[in-house]
Parts: structure tokens; C-alpha cells; sequence
């Protein structure tokens, strides 16, 4: 049981450029969200998806796009990339009450 | 508009006192409160969930307390040891599938 699991763990793009993060859970869970955490601002919800086939706007929608491909899965695509998308971002699934964390990716945009 | 404010921002002690980590958000109106615990680097790992219904709930060393009505919770953590040196944020799930979180509090327990 791996439970949330996200890829890359590091990447490294140029202002312009694309890349899709991707995220697993392994434990069944409807509800999935994208974070990002910024030094002093805590996490702040990007999107996030009540259930399969369904994807909401969070508090930072701005420059990224998602797909929730199926139960499991839930990527997020920056189409454009920005120098003001350099974060780390975090992946979460919920059960009823509690939410699990992936790893993270740690994204810089120069 | 709920936001959540932890203070202090960090905290240092030495090894074997006992410390309160503070939360407040601003909207009493929650489903419940949950801390976590970051290590550097790392993501974030569940300490304690307390639902709205509940006043505290307790883990180990760790006691979290809840009070709705002042839009207050605290972490107290016993007996602190070098291994709880970490950041601890709170994060408040106000219904629906939104969590706001706070921006944490880094502590640094000494040996």
C-alpha cells in the first residue's frame, strides 16, 4: 500500500515550457486535490476533484489545468510555464474525514 | 472569508520541556480541524483530527484541543524531544471539500 504517490520528486523548466505532474492513490479514495505551498503562505488548494469525472477550481486555479483520468489518478498541467509557478506542489486524497499527502514535487521555472 | 493564523511562526526549546503550538481561524463554523507534522523536504503527515463535535483529542505526547467558539485549537506536545523538530501546521475543513491551512509554526527542539 504506497497511498499517494506523485512524479517528479524535482523538475526544472524554462518560462513557456509544459509538463504535466502526475498523482496515484492507492487507497481507494473519491476525493483528490493539487496544492501548493509557498515559504510563509502555508497550502493553498489549486484544484480538486469530489469524484471521478468531476474536477473544481480551489483558490489558485490561475495557469494550471487537471485531468482526473480515473479513480486513481489526478495530474496537473501547467501549459505555460511562469517564474511565479515556482513552488513545491503536493498531491491528497481524502477519506471521510482525513487527508494523505504525497511526497511532493519541488518545481523551479527560470 | 475563513483564514487560519499560527503563531509564533517558530519556536525553539530545549529538549524535555513542554510546549503549546497555537491555531486560530476566523469562521467557527468548521467540519473539523486537522495538524500535521512537515519534516524539510518532505510532505505533510497527520498528527490528530478533531471534529467540530469534539473538544480535544489525543495521541502519545500530542493533545490537540478544539474551541469553536473563540476559533481557537492548540497542539501541546509533552516531554519535547530533538525528533519533534519539524513544522507543525493546522488546517481547518470549513464543509464542502475545501481545507484551508495555516502557514505553520517550524520547531526546533536542542539536545
Amino acid at each position: 500500500n504506497a497511498g499517494v504517490t506523485q512524479t517528479p520528486k524535482f523538475q526544472v523548466l524554462k518560462t513557456g515550457q509544459s509538463m504535466t505532474l502526475q498523482c496515484a492513490q492507492d487507497m481507494n479514495h473519491n476525493s483528490m486535490y493539487w496544492y501548493r505551498q509557498d515559504p510563509g503562505m502555508g497550502l493553498r488548494l489549486i484544484y480538486y476533484s469530489a469524484s471521478e469525472g468531476t474536477t473544481d477550481k480551489g483558490e489558485v486555479p490561475n495557469g494550471y489545468n487537471v485531468s482526473r483520468l480515473n479513480k486513481r489518478e489526478f495530474s496537473l498541467r501547467l501549459e505555460s510555464a511562469a517564474p511565479s509557478q515556482t513552488s513545491v506542489y503536493f498531491c491528497a486524497s481524502r477519506e471521510a474525514y482525513e487527508q494523505y499527502f504525497g511526497p511532493g514535487t519541488r518545481l523551479t521555472v527560470t | 472569508k475563513q483564514e487560519v493564523t499560527q503563531i509564533p511562526a517558530a519556536l525553539s526549546v530545549p529538549e524535555g520541556e513542554n510546549l503549546v503550538l497555537n491555531c486560530s481561524f476566523t469562521d467557527s463554523a468548521i467540519y473539523n480541524l486537522q495538524w500535521f507534522r512537515q519534516d524539510p523536504g518532505k510532505g505533510l503527515t497527520s498528527l490528530l483530527l478533531i471534529q467540530s463535535s469534539q473538544r480535544e483529542q489525543t495521541s502519545g505526547r500530542l493533545n490537540a484541543s478544539l474551541d469553536k467558539s473563540s476559533g481557537r485549537s492548540t497542539l501541546y506536545i509533552a516531554a519535547s524531544q530533538p525528533g519533534d523538530s519539524a513544522t507543525y501546521l493546522c488546517a481547518v475543513r470549513a464543509g464542502g471539500f475545501k481545507t484551508i491551512f495555516g502557514a505553520g509554526t517550524r520547531l526546533f527542539v536542542k539536545a
